[in-house]
């Protein structure tokens, strides 16, 4: 049972490069999220997935754009990278909403803009 | 309003001590607290979690205490070991949403 796997873990970009981070979970759950992880900010949610079919801002959406794949994938898309994008990016997901239990996470993918 | 400000900023402990990590909020709407412990290289996994219908949770040497009035709530290692050693965060959200508020996280190291 590997949880939630993130792709890639480590990733180089240059400026106005684009990528995408990818993420899948085994473990049938409705809600997905991305984060950004940054030193002295705590983890930032950029955007959620409640349930299949539906996506949602979080708190720092600027420069992302995601797509709910199917019940297992929600990838996180840099259309044109920027230095203050250098973060580590994690990806949870959670059975129903967050309150009903944990947020189960993934390794991170840390990503540095040149 | 919408921010958890966590405190300290890193802790070095004795083996064997006790270690606590400070929260406090804002929002009176937030109905649930979690604690996420996070080791290097890792993502963050929940240690312990509490609604503001009681005061204390505990599970096994870490416990949370809640202060509805006071709109704080903090975690306590008891014994601290050195396998402690990792960066703690405290969290808070409102049923109905999906938006966990994290605090800046506590580095904490625990000597042996």
């Amino acid at each position: 049972n590997a949880g939630v796997t993130q792709t890639p873990k480590f990733q180089v970009l240059k400026t106005g490069q684009s990528m995408t981070l990818q993420c899948a979970q085994d473990m049938n759950h409705n809600s997905m999220y991305w984060y950004r992880q940054d030193p002295g900010m705590g983890l930032r949610l950029i955007y959620y997935s409640a349930s299949e079919g539906t996506t949602d801002k979080g708190e720092v959406p600027n420069g992302y754009n995601v797509s709910r794949l199917n019940k297992r994938e929600f990838s996180l898309r840099l259309e044109s990278a920027a230095p203050s994008q250098t973060s580590v990016y994690f990806c949870a997901s959670s059975l129903a909403g967050p309150n009903t239990g944990e947020l189960f996470f993934g390794e991170g993918s840390r990503l540095t803009v040149l | 309003q919408q921010q958890v400000k966590q405190s300290p900023q890193s802790l070095i402990v004795q083996k064997g001590g006790i270690s606590i990590i400070n929260c406090a909020y804002e929002n009176t709407a937030f109905d649930y607290f979690p604690w996420y412990q996070q080791f290097p290289g890792k993502g963050p996994a929940l240690l312990i979690a509490i609604r503001p219908d009681v005061s204390e949770k505990k599970e096994g040497r870490f416990t949370i205490s809640f202060n509805k009035s006071a709109k704080q709530f903090s975690l306590h290692i008891m014994d601290s070991q050195p396998g402690d050693s990792a960066t703690y965060f405290c969290a808070a959200t409102t049923s109905g949403t999906y938006k966990y508020i994290f605090g800046t996280g506590t580095r904490l190291k625990v000597l042996a």
